[in-house]
C-alpha cells in the first residue's frame, strides 16, 4: 500500500468555522491531489499539485484552498465552512509518471459541517 | 456535462457467475482508462488500467476490454467472489493533454453466495 495518511479521520465542526485537512504522504511522489466524494457524484477533483508550492484548480475548487510546502505534505483548508461541504474527503498520490496515471489513495476524512 | 458515465448505480451478482461493469466516456481524447474499487470507509483502491492502444487487459480474474470506436469499456469478473462486493469506478484522462483523472459515479457491486 502507499504511505498515504490523512488527518484527522472524522470531523464535526460548525458552519463558518475554517477547518484544514491534511496529506502526508511517504513516497516521495511529486503528484498530489484532493478529491470529495459524495452520492451521486462519485470522486471530483479539488485541487491537485505538481510539486512544492505548484498547485491548480480542479472541477469543484470553490470554497477550498491548498498548500505545499514540502513534498510529503498537502493541506486543504476550507476558509468558512458550509454545509454543502459535509463529504468525505480523500488525497491521492502519483509519481513515476505524470498525473495522467494511476493514482493511490488515502484512506479518507468524514467531514461534516453543522 | 457528463465525459465518464456508468450508468448503472447498482448490479447484482451470484457467486461463481460473470460480474460485468460498464462505462461509456464522451471525450475522444481520453487514451487511458482505469478501474479503482472502493470498501466502505476505506479509500479506493486501483485495480486495471488499459491504454487505448489494446483493446484488452487483464490480471487475474479481472479483464478490461476496450471498444475505442463505441467509447465503451467494461470490467469482467470471473469468478465473481462475496469479497468482490464494493463500489467500482471507472476513471479516464488525455495523456497527451497532461489532464488528470476524471471519474464516473461508480457502481455498486454485490455478490451474494
Amino acid at each position: 500500500d502507499a504511505g498515504i495518511t490523512q488527518s484527522p479521520r472524522h470531523k464535526v465542526t460548525e458552519t463558518g468555522t475554517p477547518v484544514t485537512l491534511r496529506c502526508h504522504q511517504t513516497e516521495n511522489h511529486r503528484y498530489m491531489y484532493w478529491y470529495r466524494q459524495d452520492p451521486g457524484h462519485g470522486l471530483r477533483l479539488i485541487h491537485y499539485s505538481y510539486g512544492v508550492k505548484d498547485t491548480d484548480k480542479g472541477e469543484v475548487s470553490d470554497g477550498y484552498s491548498v498548500s505545499r510546502s514540502k513534498t510529503e505534505d498537502f493541506l486543504l483548508t476550507l476558509e468558512s465552512a458550509t454545509s454543502s461541504q459535509t463529504s468525505v474527503y480523500f488525497c491521492a498520490i502519483s509519481g513515476d509518471r505524470d498525473l495522467s496515471y494511476e493514482q493511490y489513495f488515502g484512506p479518507g476524512t468524514r467531514l461534516t459541517v453543522t | 456535462d457528463q465525459q465518464v458515465k456508468q450508468n448503472s448505480p447498482s448490479l447484482s451478482v451470484q457467486e461463481g457467475r460473470i460480474s460485468i461493469l460498464n462505462c461509456d466516456y464522451t471525450n475522444s481524447m481520453f487514451d487511458y482508462f482505469l478501474w479503482y474499487k472502493k470498501y466502505p470507509a476505506e479509500g479506493p483502491t486501483f485495480l486495471i488500467s488499459i491504454s487505448s492502444i489494446k483493446d484488452k487487459n487483464e490480471d487475474g480474474r479481472f479483464t478490461v476490454f476496450l471498444n475505442k470506436s463505441a467509447k465503451h469499456l467494461s470490467l469482467h469478473i470471473v469468478p465473481s467472489q462475496p469479497g468482490d462486493s464494493a463500489v467500482y469506478f471507472c476513471a479516464a484522462s488525455a495523456t497527451s493533454g497532461y489532464s488528470t483523472l476524471t471519474f464516473g459515479k461508480g457502481t455498486m457491486l454485490l455478490v451474494s453466495p
